[in-house]
């Protein structure tokens, strides 16, 4: 089993509509988490972090589940410019400050449609 | 904005030939990272450094080496290029921020093709 899995899709929705993408991860010592966003040929960029209570950034909401081990992230009123690779990562931990221990999925791709 | 300028960006380089990379950044991070990202494979940690001339291995150092003289600039070297060494690397720094914790932001990436 992949230390984190994702759905590669691609999930092609229309402009407007809601999506949703989970992750699971195998480390239950996980102890961060997070979802960046890759264009095509660019940097992944963060896109937010993933807190225990949940935690919303305008359309954008990330959910975190510790029993089942996996994360969430739901868009809403998806726009054309929302389309891209959204890639889970989870921190096991280390020193403060060293993210030596980041494990990364491949990555889920959304296609937003006009 | 992370402040990292990766150069070259683009390069082609024929199997056998030693090959550098660069990250410099400009906002005193303490630790760097270099990864590649292939498909199928991900993100991969290739080396770190936790300070000037503190260096470590990630998942997949072989065939890679590294050095960090000043804080500013830590530098990947491919010793004898290899054709399975094609990808896209991407340098990375630590930062805590407000609201996002403590996570890595990225360079724009050095495309790297061994012929």
């Amino acid at each position: 089993r992949k230390e984190v899995e994702q759905d590669p899709g691609p999930f092609n929705v229309p402009e407007g509509a809601t999506v949703a993408f989970n992750c699971t991860y195998s480390n239950s010592a996980s102890q961060s988490f997070f979802w960046y966003r890759q264009d095509c040929r660019k940097e992944p960029k963060l896109l937010m972090s993933v807190y225990s209570s949940g935690n919303e950034d305008g359309r954008f909401t990330a959910q975190l589940n510790r029993a089942s081990q996996y994360i969430s992230l739901l868009i809403r009123d998806s726009k054309l410019s929302d389309s891209a690779t959204y890639l889970c990562v989870v921190n096991l931990g280390g020193n403060a400050g060293n993210n030596r221990k980041l494990i990364w999925g491949l990555g889920t791709s959304l296609a937003v449609n006009p | 904005d992370a402040g990292i300028t990766q150069s070259p960006r683009h390069k082609v380089t024929e199997t056998g030939t030693p090959v550098t990379l660069r990250c410099h950044q400009t906002e005193n991070h303490r630790y760097m990272y270099w990864y590649r990202q292939d498909p199928g494979h991900g993100l991969r940690l290739i080396h770190y450094s936790y300070g000037v001339k503190d260096t470590d291995k990630g998942e997949v150092s072989d065939g890679y080496s590294v050095s960090r003289s000043k804080t500013e600039d830590f530098l990947l070297t491919l010793e004898s290029a290899t054709s399975s060494q094609t990808s896209v690397y991407f340098c990375a720094i630590s930062e805590w921020r407000p609201n996002s914790g403590n996570t890595i932001y990225f360079g724009e990436g050095s495309w790297l093709t061994v012929v």
